[in-house]
C-alpha cells in the first residue's frame, strides 16, 4: 500500500492563480480531511468527507473548495490564491470516525 | 467544544534524559486520545493511542495514559536519543468524524548530543 499521497510537494504561485492539490488513499478509508499547518498554529480543519459524494467545512474553508467523486480521492482547490494561503497542506484519512488518522507528506505552498 | 492543551516548548534535552510533555484536553463525550510525531519535513505519524480512560499507549520507548479524572493524557520517555528530535502532537477524537478531531499546538523537542 502506498498509503495517503499528496501532489505536488512543493508549489509557487502568484496572487490569483488558482491550482488543486492532489490526494490519494489506497486503503479504501472512508473518512478524509484536508488541513493547513501554519507555525505556532497546529493544524486546522479546512474540509472534511465522511464517503463519496458527501463534504463539509471544518474551521477554516474560506478560499477552498474539494470533493469527492470517489472513496481513494479527494482533491483540494483553492479558487484564487492569496499571500495568507501560504502554508503547508496536509490530506489525512482513516478509516473510522474516532480512528487514527494517517497523514499523506505534505505540500508546501507559497503564494507570493 | 473539544480542545486539546499542550505545553509548547521548545523543550531542550540532553541525550539519555527523561522526557514529559503535559497534555490536557477538555471533550464533551468519551474522546480517544492520541500522540503524533513529525520529523522535520515529513508529515504526522501516529505514535500511539489510547482509546479509554486508564489504557496506556507505548511505541518506541514512549508512553502515555489516558487520565479521564484530571483529563490528561502526558507523553513520557525514560531517555530521549538525538533522533527523537521532533515536533509532537496530542489529539483527540469524539463522536463524529471531521470537527470532532483537535489537535494540540504542538511541542517542538530537541534533543542535543
Amino acid at each position: 500500500n502506498a498509503g495517503v499521497t499528496q501532489t505536488p510537494k512543493f508549489q509557487v504561485l502568484k496572487t490569483g492563480q488558482s491550482m488543486t492539490l492532489q490526494c490519494a488513499q489506497d486503503m479504501n478509508h472512508e473518512y478524509m480531511s484536508w488541513y493547513r499547518q501554519d507555525p505556532g498554529m497546529g493544524l486546522r480543519l479546512i474540509h472534511y468527507s465522511v464517503g463519496a459524494g458527501i463534504t463539509d467545512q471544518g474551521e477554516v474553508p474560506n478560499g477552498y473548495n474539494v470533493s469527492r467523486s470517489t472513496t481513494e480521492d479527494f482533491p483540494l482547490r483553492l479558487l484564487s490564491a492569496a499571500p495568507s494561503q501560504t502554508s503547508v497542506y496536509f490530506c489525512a484519512s482513516t478509516i473510522t470516525p474516532r480512528g487514527e488518522q494517517y497523514f499523506g507528506p505534505g505540500t508546501r505552498l507559497t503564494v507570493t | 467544544g473539544n480542545s486539546v492543551t499542550q505545553m509548547e516548548g521548545p523543550v531542550t534535552l540532553s541525550e539519555e534524559a527523561f522526557l514529559t510533555i503535559n497534555c490536557t484536553y477538555t471533550a464533551t463525550g468519551y474522546p480517544s486520545l492520541f500522540w503524533y510525531v513529525q520529523y522535520p519535513g515529513e508529515g504526522l505519524q501516529l505514535l500511539l493511542k489510547a482509546t479509554k480512560a486508564d489504557d496506556k499507549g507505548s511505541n518506541k520507548g514512549f508512553e502515555a495514559t489516558y487520565r479521564k479524572e484530571t483529563t490528561s493524557f502526558h507523553l513520557e520517555k525514560g531517555s530521549v536519543q538525538v533522533s527523537d528530535s521532533a515536533v509532537y502532537f496530542c489529539a483527540l477524537s469524539d463522536q463524529d468524524y471531521g470537527q470532532n478531531f483537535v489537535f494540540g499546538p504542538g511541542t517542538r523537542l530537541s534533543v542535543l548530543p
